[in-house]
């Protein structure tokens, strides 16, 4: 099985600053990576898939980027409604795997 | 408008059955390949199963292959979860999800608690 570890675990940043989130998998995932947000007592939501690909309605401060081994998600300027954890999941081969997520608060 | 409603998520005692049902509205259901993820309590997210649009596919984790079963009714726009032997680890809130280019569409959630 291919093993998802994101990091780090927990991250607090100020409104407005550039945010990295970061997957890397035990073996290579060919770019089908993608990121989730999951609100408190919501279910999660698709907000980019196959490594950059921004879903629908996803606001344009959300970007993916990587390959190989090695994924980034990247929040250009950091909003409150950000507040969440964003978890990373591997399409490439199964079973599909989830990273264990990043817990992202506003300092 | 998409919709993914779950139902049949309750308390279970270790060792029993339970089908988690997941009715689907606002596209064409049998173009699409249909999951289940799952989520214990404060913990991160794990796939459960995907059923191929025809049914005619099935894929599974190790931790529930020979216990749980996805199916689905094209029919009826509905994706089942039939859950035999539950274990306490069972435990979770059991999502419907519609995957292409990711997990794009998700339901609310059932909450599944097996426990004596």
């Amino acid at each position: 099985d291919i093993q998802m570890t994101q990091s780090p675990s927990f991250l607090s940043a100020s409104v407005g600053e550039r945010v990295t989130l970061s997957c890397r998998a035990s073996q290579n995932i060919n770019k089908y990576l993608d990121w989730y947000q999951q609100k408190l007592g919501e279910a999660p939501k698709l907000l980019i898939y196959n490594t950059n690909n921004l879903h629908t309605g996803i606001p344009s401060r959300f970007s993916g980027s990587g390959s190989g081994t090695d994924y980034t998600l990247t929040i250009s300027s950091l909003q409150p409604e950000d507040v969440a954890t964003y978890f990373c999941l591997q399409r490439n081969s199964w079973p599909l795997t989830f990273g264990s997520g990043t817990k992202l608060e506003i300092k | 408008e998409v919709q993914l409603v779950e139902s049949g998520g309750g308390l279970v005692q270790p060792g029993r059955s339970l089908k988690l049902s997941c009715a689907a509205s606002g596209f064409t259901f049998s173009n699409y390949y249909m999951a289940w993820v799952r989520q214990a309590p404060k913990k991160g997210l794990e796939w459960v199963a995907t059923i191929s649009t025809s049914g005619s596919r099935t894929y599974y984790p190790d931790s529930v292959k020979g216990r749980f079963t996805i199916s689905r009714d094209n029919a009826k726009s509905s994706l089942y979860l039939q859950m035999n032997s539950l274990k306490s680890e069972d435990t979770a809130t059991y999502y419907c999800a519609r995957p292409r280019e990711g997990f794009a569409y998700w339901g609310q959630g059932t909450l599944v608690t097996v426990s004596s």
